[in-house]
């Protein structure tokens, strides 16, 4: 089965610099997503790309699609202390709840 | 909406007994998901339903795992007997998906239970 993997599994930033992570994947989709989760809460829905985007803007986010290298990346600019949590991506292969599938997750810490 | 809201927060119980836990899915949404959250293994979907009806359990890891959704505002999570292997926080996410076209699997997500077997 396919599986989202992120890179990398840690990032420690200063406020202030933009934050990059990225997401491959193993196999075709129909779309991917971004979470973020902050310590001992849920998973919280940040962006949605499609499979036929190749980027989408949302705030401070920059979300990137390459689907010929099956990969993906996050860009959160101007990062704040509050931008720290893990986050994942989800990778949406269709038939809705079934072969959804999140990543291990990068986890993001922005020094004040 | 108060959103996802899952119970009770945390769960401290020994090896043999029997554990649930309980969701109840935003009002109007119609799918349901059930996920177990390790350091080992991340995130990993153990049961989908939509429209209360099970879909997909193949993530449920074995026979001592059970899930129902009797209606569309509660679902429980049955595991009997429990293990201490089963320690992890389990968090339960809803979505609404419309009947037809490409539709967007934009999940939410509650709070989560952190379970610990002793």
């Amino acid at each position: 089965s396919q599986q989202g993997e992120e890179d990398p599994q840690a990032l420690s930033i200063q406020e202030g610099e933009n934050a990059t992570m990225n997401c491959s994947y193993k196999t075709s989709i129909n779309n991917l997503q971004w979470y973020r989760q902050n310590s001992g809460r849920g998973l919280v829905h940040l962006i949605l790309i499609r499979s036929n985007e190749r980027e989408k803007h949302s705030g401070r986010l920059r979300v990137t699609l390459d689907t010929s290298k099956k990969s993906s990346s996050l860009l959160i600019t101007a990062s704040r202390a509050a931008d720290t949590a893990s986050y994942f991506c989800a990778t949406d292969a269709g038939n809705y709840g079934q072969n959804f599938v999140f990543g291990p997750g990068t986890r993001l810490s922005v020094l004040p | 909406d108060a959103g996802v809201i899952q119970s009770p927060r945390h769960e401290v119980t020994e090896m043999g007994q029997e554990v649930t836990l309980r969701c109840k899915p935003i009002s109007g949404h119609n799918s349901l998901f059930w996920y177990r959250q390790t350091m080992m293994r991340g995130l990993e979907l153990l049961i989908y339903f939509n429209n209360n009806v099970p879909i997909d359990d193949s993530g449920m890891p074995e026979d001592r795992f059970s899930a129902k959704m009797p209606n569309a505002s509660f679902s429980t999570l049955k595991i009997q007997p429990s293990e201490p292997r089963d320690s992890a926080v389990y968090f339960c996410a809803s979505s609404y998906r419309p009947r037809g076209g490409r539709t967007k699997n934009i999940q939410y997500f509650g709070a989560g239970t952190r379970l610990s077997v002793l």
